[in-house]
């Protein structure tokens, strides 16, 4: 069975500085897909990025990026320029392709100090 | 579009009472999926649904029963509450196609059973 592991529950940073929230995996499958989803306090899941396992390049959105190593099954979110309104619980998640069931890690709360 | 709708936003509800949550989408999504979370575990698959009038079951099925008769609803039937099942229950849809495959979510229902 694929399972999600964040070893953070939880992390800070300064406002303007950068952060990176980790997040590793265990699947047999070789196609799937990796997405990290912020939770803010009104508990609305919003997706931030996803990456496409058969992708070798990073994804990135705006301050948003990853660090996708296949071989060593880590997904870890990078957030630059940190700001208070990136403060939220973030989970990673897999799915593998053509699937419909999210497995998710146990989340990272990450405060934002001012 | 409205996206994916959830009503009630919170229900406390008495052990062994029945009730049912609604979920219901607009973006003529195929899969569509009922979660439940629960504090330090991360997001947890109750049932999904690959299409109208098919469904299985997720990783905690126990005491819950689904149905799609349509593409657009998805509701989500307790049939005996007990206190094991207090926890925030989120409905998601996807388009299923590999291209597409993230999920959205309603904003969530809070449930309570005394």
């Amino acid at each position: 069975a694929q399972t999600v592991t964040q070893s953070q529950p939880e992390m800070s940073v300064q406002e303007a500085e950068t952060v990176t929230l980790s997040c590793t995996y265990d699947t047999s499958e070789s196609d799937y897909y990796l997405f990290w989803y912020k939770q803010p306090p009104s508990r609305q899941m919003i997706l931030v990025i996803r990456q496409e396992a058969y992708k070798q390049q990073n994804a990135t959105e705006n301050r948003f990026s990853v660090n996708f190593q296949k071989a060593a099954k880590s997904f870890s979110l990078k957030i630059s320029d940190s700001q208070l309104g990136d403060a939220a619980m973030y989970f990673c998640a897999y799915n593998f392709w053509g699937g419909n069931k999210l497995v998710f890690g146990a989340g990272t709360i990450l405060r934002v100090k001012s | 579009n409205a996206g994916v709708t959830q009503t009630p936003k919170f229900q406390v509800l008495k052990t062994g009472q029945s009730m049912t949550l609604q979920c219901a989408q607009d973006m003529n999504h195929e899969y569509m999926s009922w979660y439940r979370q629960d504090p330090g575990m991360g997001l947890r698959l109750i049932h999904y649904s690959v299409g109208a009038g098919i469904t299985d079951q997720g990783e905690v099925p126990n005491g819950y029963n689904v149905s799609r008769s349509t593409t657009e609803d998805f509701p989500l039937r307790l049939l005996s509450a007990a206190p094991s099942q207090t926890s925030v229950y989120f409905c998601a849809s996807s388009p299923g196609t590999r291209s597409r495959n993230e999920q959205f979510f309603g904003p969530g229902t809070r449930l309570t059973v005394l």
